[in-house]
């Protein structure tokens, strides 16, 4: 049973267009990290959301993590070929002694036609 | 500020041999983490490391993966022997670990920043 849902798994959308992604779960999250991931690299961290309802913007992007902190989704407008990739969304629990785990969904892969 | 470094960046086996990866973390990173990132998944943790030592190794196949942080700083991740199904991206991150200040309690207190992985073909 995947922890973290993510919606849709593949989009395809022409330059230009807006689109939300969406990462889903039953259960409540100390914090929520959005990633974007290229071929052949690791994730980058774009944001942490940390407080349930906040909203955060970074240019084009806007993350929003839901009132009961189990969910977020990603706008982006206006989308651009640069904006291709893999969107992960990673939600992240206490592992107890004052350590935590981030657990990932599978992704979003985005892919955006000039 | 040099990021996570990861060696091999490639590598081809024949399933039942052996394969060590290697993993440097940004310097000061207290934490260190290895995750097994499979083709159209999202990461899954494998271990992590507090220092030298192993805050969660639950989803470590300790039958044929082990890990090790001697010193607190780089990190080997070996498979032995391998099966067919270990093909995938082994990623390794590290993040600082701020809990020492009394900030556990501070959610996202700690980052991870991603080397660029060891992708692993298991013939």
């Amino acid at each position: 049973t995947q922890l973290l849902e993510q919606s849709p798994q593949f989009l395809s959308i022409q330059e230009g267009e807006n689109l939300t992604v969406y990462c889903n779960s039953s259960s409540v999250f100390s914090s929520l990290q959005w990633y974007r991931q290229e071929p052949g690299e690791g994730p980058v961290l774009l944001v942490t959301v940390v407080t349930g309802g906040e909203v955060k913007k970074l240019k084009r992007l806007t993350f929003q993590f839901g009132d009961a902190r189990k969910d977020s989704s990603l706008h982006i407008t206006a989308a651009q070929t640069g904006d291709t990739g893999l969107y992960l969304c990673a939600g992240e629990l206490s592992a107890g002694a004052g350590s935590y785990q981030l657990t990932f969904g599978k992704g979003t892969k985005l892919s955006v036609i000039p | 500020e040099a990021g996570v470094a990861q060696s091999p960046r490639y590598k081809i086996i024949e399933k039942r041999q052996s394969v060590a990866f290697w993993c440097n973390p940004i310097s000061g990173h207290a934490t260190l983490y290895w995750y097994q990132q499979i083709l159209g998944q999202g990461p899954k943790l494998l271990i992590q490391f507090q220092n030298n030592g192993v805050v969660d190794d639950s989803q470590l196949p300790k039958d044929r993966f082990s890990a090790e942080r001697l010193k607190g700083v780089d990190s080997t991740l070996k498979i032995q022997p391998a099966k067919l199904e270990d093909s995938a991206v082994y990623l390794c991150a590290s993040s600082l670990d701020l809990s020492w200040l009394g900030l556990a309690g501070h959610r996202g207190a700690y980052e991870q920043y991603f080397g660029p992985g060891t992708r692993l073909t298991v013939t």
